[in-house]
């Protein structure tokens, strides 16, 4: 069965560039999405259809996807963004999801 | 306004089946292309796709849970049934619905229901 794989963690300073990754067999054939879930929160969408923005996301939040990897990047990282981040693509009408990352920021 | 929400019970032992609902508003489950998914979240963990069903009653599980799981729909009552069977300790979780769109990502999601399995 098709496989995401996210790094546990991730850390960056306030103002910082964060990057994070989602690795799968040739991924960029793939629509990405990405969800940031604070605790005790239903996940949000941040990232949908690899780089598009829902509104009302800030325009901090990015994204990319090409060969086997997509990233998450957030340009000016806040205290606020940290979270959980989770990948999620379809695969033959079925969800899969990536085993998250954890966002610090400090 | 889309809004989804479950329901079910809080805690159930080893062996029971889990039976939970998924009441919605503001779209149709008949509106083509339109789905409506089931998510877990074990404690401290990652998030888990469960099951969907589609606008048409075709519906999709997750294949290593796909022998215990069962979903349906009442239109009627914009509800989403979602039943597993042979719960067990790991099974402790929040479940989530989530609606979709063309295979699209999850916009609308509920708030989540705790469920405990525990003897």
């Amino acid at each position: 069965s098709y496989e995401l794989t996210q790094p546990p963690s991730v850390s960056v300073s306030p103002g910082q560039t964060a990057s994070i990754t989602c690795s799968g067999d040739k991924l960029a054939d793939k629509y990405i999405c990405w969800y940031q879930q604070k605790p005790g929160q239903s996940p949000v969408v941040v990232i949908y259809e690899d780089r598009k923005r829902p509104s009302g996301i800030p325009e901090r939040f990015s994204g990319s996807n090409s060969g086997n990897t997509a990233t998450l990047t957030i340009r000016g990282t806040q205290g606020m963004d940290e979270a959980d981040y989770y990948c999620q693509t379809w695969d033959r009408s079925t969800v899969i999801f990536g085993g998250g990352t954890k966002l610090t920021v400090l | 306004q889309i809004t989804l929400k479950e329901s079910g019970p809080t805690l159930v032992k080893p062996t029971q089946t889990l039976t939970l609902t998924c009441t919605f508003s503001g779209f149709s489950l008949t509106t083509t292309g339109v789905a409506v998914n089931w998510i877990r979240q074990p404690p401290g963990k990652a998030l888990e796709w469960l099951a969907l069903i589609y606008w048409d009653d075709d519906n999709r599980y997750s294949p290593s849970l796909k022998n215990r799981l069962t979903i349906t729909k009442d239109t009627s009552k914009n509800q989403v049934v979602l039943t597993m069977t042979n719960m067990d300790l790991v099974d402790t979780a929040t479940y989530y619905c989530a609606q979709s769109v063309t295979n699209g990502p999850f916009h609308y999601w509920g708030q989540g229901t705790l469920v405990t399995v525990s003897s």
